[in-house]
């Protein structure tokens, strides 16, 4: 089972910031948090990842709540061509293989 | 970097044969691959993992003979959708370890069709 929820769907008007929520109350002390979006028929791309510190790079940012129970991905200024679907996952460390499991995703849709 | 190439994108094949499907990492080795299955407005699915020089993994529910993987080599994957039927009509998509700590590429996936 997945170990993180999302919601659903969410809107956001363009040029806005999106912020799109986590929950991984679940999460244990060496997972790490990753985020994916999905254009309509194609494969997921990577976003972002963070362990326990908040992250930034070009494309979003990625808070962590202090005791990681949740997370949010913050794209500053939304544009159309970021509607989505965004999933979170966390995944153990790289000593390892860790597969991941997909949830439901959050439908970002930017409008007009 | 870290480019995972599938192919085909679309194939559309007559119920009863078999589809093959290949899943590349073009820069890096990748000593394990995961193949995924997704159906329209859902989330991926995960069918199996892919290692290298032995035997896939499959997830709880998931007929291996129906879907066989082969992982010949540290570059190539391949999903073999054996007597296809209607039902098995799905978009597939394999992801590849990264040799970094970027997380899993993933290829573009693959529309099968069967008709």
């Amino acid at each position: 089972d997945a170990k993180t929820t999302q919601p659903p769907s969410m809107d956001c008007a363009e040029g806005r910031a999106a912020n799109l929520p986590c929950n991984h109350s679940t999460i244990s002390g060496n997972e790490y948090v990753y985020w994916y979006r999905q254009i309509h028929s194609q494969g997921p791309q990577y976003i972002i990842h963070g362990l326990k510190n908040n992250e930034t790079n070009e494309m979003a940012s990625l808070i962590i709540t202090e005791d990681r129970k949740s997370s949010t991905l913050i794209l500053p200024h939304a544009t159309l061509r970021d509607t989505a679907v965004y999933y979170c996952i966390v995944r153990g460390t790289t000593s390892g293989t860790y597969k991941y499991i997909f949830g439901t995703g959050t439908r970002l849709k930017v409008l007009a | 970097g870290a480019v995972v190439s599938q192919h085909p994108s679309r194939v559309i094949c007559k119920s009863g044969t078999s589809v093959k499907i290949e899943c590349r990492s073009l820069d890096f080795q990748a000593t394990t691959m995961f193949w995924y299955r997704q159906f329209p407005k859902k989330s991926l699915m995960l069918m199996a993992t892919s290692n290298e020089g032995s035997k896939a993994t499959y997830e709880q529910g998931v007929e291996k003979d129906k879907f066989l993987i082969n992982h010949a080599s540290l570059t190539l994957s391949t999903l073999t959708v054996t007597s296809a039927h209607p039902e098995d009509s799905s978009f597939y998509i394999c992801s590849a370890t990264r040799p970094t700590n970027y997380g899993y590429t993933f290829g573009s996936g693959t529309r099968l069709t069967v008709v």
